[in-house]
């Protein structure tokens, strides 16, 4: 079935380390993959994505690498900071790019 | 301000009592679109919408109905509510008619049924 599997759940760093969160999605027929950051009681918001045709894009401290052969695509933050704890989803358009199917979150920490 | 609004923003309930949350953007978007976010689950899209009058199911529409009667607005309907769908709820739109730019959410609305 249509599905976007995320991985960690949790993720608990150092600060100044880096994090990784990884997505697979089902739908060959994919072609925009963003990632939402949701901060405690507050709405999801776009921090990155990135369309088929590249294979990396990045912002300062946040890049998305997509892997369009294995289908998957991965979000990295270099050097975090205690403003980066929040809980980070990807997602996937599906079934003719009309439904969104986002991943189940992975809940980041970084300790100071 | 580019915004998605939402009301209420809270709401308490009892079974199967109609209930309407509307949702409103001023973005001129066609896409929009009904989340549902329990813990652990991630957000699940319950209806979308392509433009006026276009409506289809996400993954979890059971006991949802939507409308689509103006571009700017996409009501959420329980029609009977019932204790399983104590949720956190958002509304999203986005610019073109698929799921392949960016979705900017509403405030989001906790509901709880008692």
């Amino acid at each position: 079935g249509e599905n976007v599997e995320q991985h960690p759940s949790t993720l608990s760093v150092q600060e100044g380390d880096s994090a990784v969160i990884k997505c697979t999605y089902s739908d060959s027929a994919s072609n925009y993959f963003p990632w939402y950051k949701q901060e405690l009681g507050k709405r999801p918001q776009l921090i990155i994505d990135i369309r088929s045709n590249v294979g990396e894009k990045k912002d300062q401290r946040i890049a998305v690498t997509l892997n369009k052969t294995a289908k998957h695509f991965s979000l990295h933050i270099t050097e975090t900071q205690p403003e980066d704890s929040a809980v980070y989803f990807c997602a996937a358009p599906h079934t003719g790019g009309f439904k969104t199917i986002f991943g189940a979150g992975t809940r980041l920490f970084v300790k100071a | 301000e580019a915004q998605v609004t939402q009301n209420p923003r809270y709401l308490i309930t009892v079974t199967g009592k109609k209930l309407t949350v509307t949702c409103s953007q001023n973005m001129n978007h066609e896409y929009m679109s009904w989340y549902r976010q329990d813990p652990g689950l991630g957000l699940r899209q319950i209806y979308y919408s392509m433009n006026v009058e276009v409506t289809d199911k996400g993954d979890v529409p059971e006991g949802y109905k939507v409308s689509r009667k103006e571009k700017r607005n996409f009501p959420l309907i329980l029609e009977s509510p019932s204790p399983n769908q104590t949720s956190l709820y958002f509304c999203a739109s986005s610019p073109g008619t698929v799921a392949n730019n960016e979705q900017f959410f509403g405030p989001g609305t906790r509901l709880t049924v008692l």
